[in-house]
């Protein structure tokens, strides 16, 4: 079945210390995103890429970093310079057509230690 | 002004009933609207896109007014398991630049259907 992948599904981070969390999609999207939901709050976009070894800034980029060496891979690293990660975070990815809904992976959740 | 705002509820209704939820979004260059749904602790899913000549899908109907900048989204014949927060989401389409293909969200409404 094509779908996004998320991993690990819950993950804690030591203070100081950098986490990287695992995005794979089979969907043959161009296009793939990096969001942050807090309680309450609507989501937050952190990175998007429209393209392989492309990659832009969102709204609330500073503390993490991306890469995207494979269309089928957008893995999110949540820095020691991010001094507030405890959050969901949702990956979603499309075709990159402005009017195409984005698919979202089941979403890793991440809490300090 | 928020870009996209929505009531955020909790609405209460019992089953059976029709319940409506609106959204307002601020970029009048916005091409694109959804309407997804989000279970508690689970990632949004998408309900319906909305077009601009309004559409239907089983009970749930969208409608989109470019004019007040405005989206709806009824729900007929409730069903316990239509518990959920419905999420506004508005993409400001292909000629906003670095941002075109942002999608902007609503903080939700949270509807519990009660038996």
């Amino acid at each position: 079945d094509g779908g996004i992948t998320q991993s690990p599904k819950y993950l804690f981070r030591k203070e100081g210390q950098n986490v990287t969390l695992s995005c794979e999609q089979n969907l043959n999207h161009d296009a793939m995103y990096w969001y942050r939901q807090d309680p309450g709050q609507g989501l937050r976009l952190i990175y998007y890429s429209q393209i392989v070894n492309d990659f832009q800034k969102g709204d609330i980029a500073e503390g993490y970093s991306v890469s995207r060496e494979k269309k089928e891979s957008f893995p999110l690293t949540v820095t020691s310079a991010q001094k507030n990660p405890t959050a969901f975070y949702l990956c979603a990815s499309n075709s990159g057509a402005f009017n195409q809904p984005q698919h979202f992976g089941d979403g890793t959740r991440l809490s300090i230690l | 002004r928020k870009e996209v705002e929505q009531d955020p509820g909790p609405f209460n209704v019992p089953e059976g009933a029709t319940v409506a939820f609106n959204c307002t979004y601020s970029n009048s260059a916005s091409q694109s609207f959804f309407w997804y749904r989000q279970d508690c602790r689970k990632e949004p899913k998408l309900l319906m896109s909305v077009y601009s000549s309004g559409n239907e899908d089983g009970r749930f109907t969208a409608q989109l007014n470019r004019a007040s900048q405005y989206i709806s989204l009824l729900i007929r014949d409730s069903k316990l398991s239509d518990s959920a927060t419905y999420l506004c989401v508005v993409n400001s389409g292909p000629h906003s630049g670095a941002g075109s293909y942002q999608l902007t969200f609503g903080k939700g409404t949270k509807l519990s259907v009660i038996p």
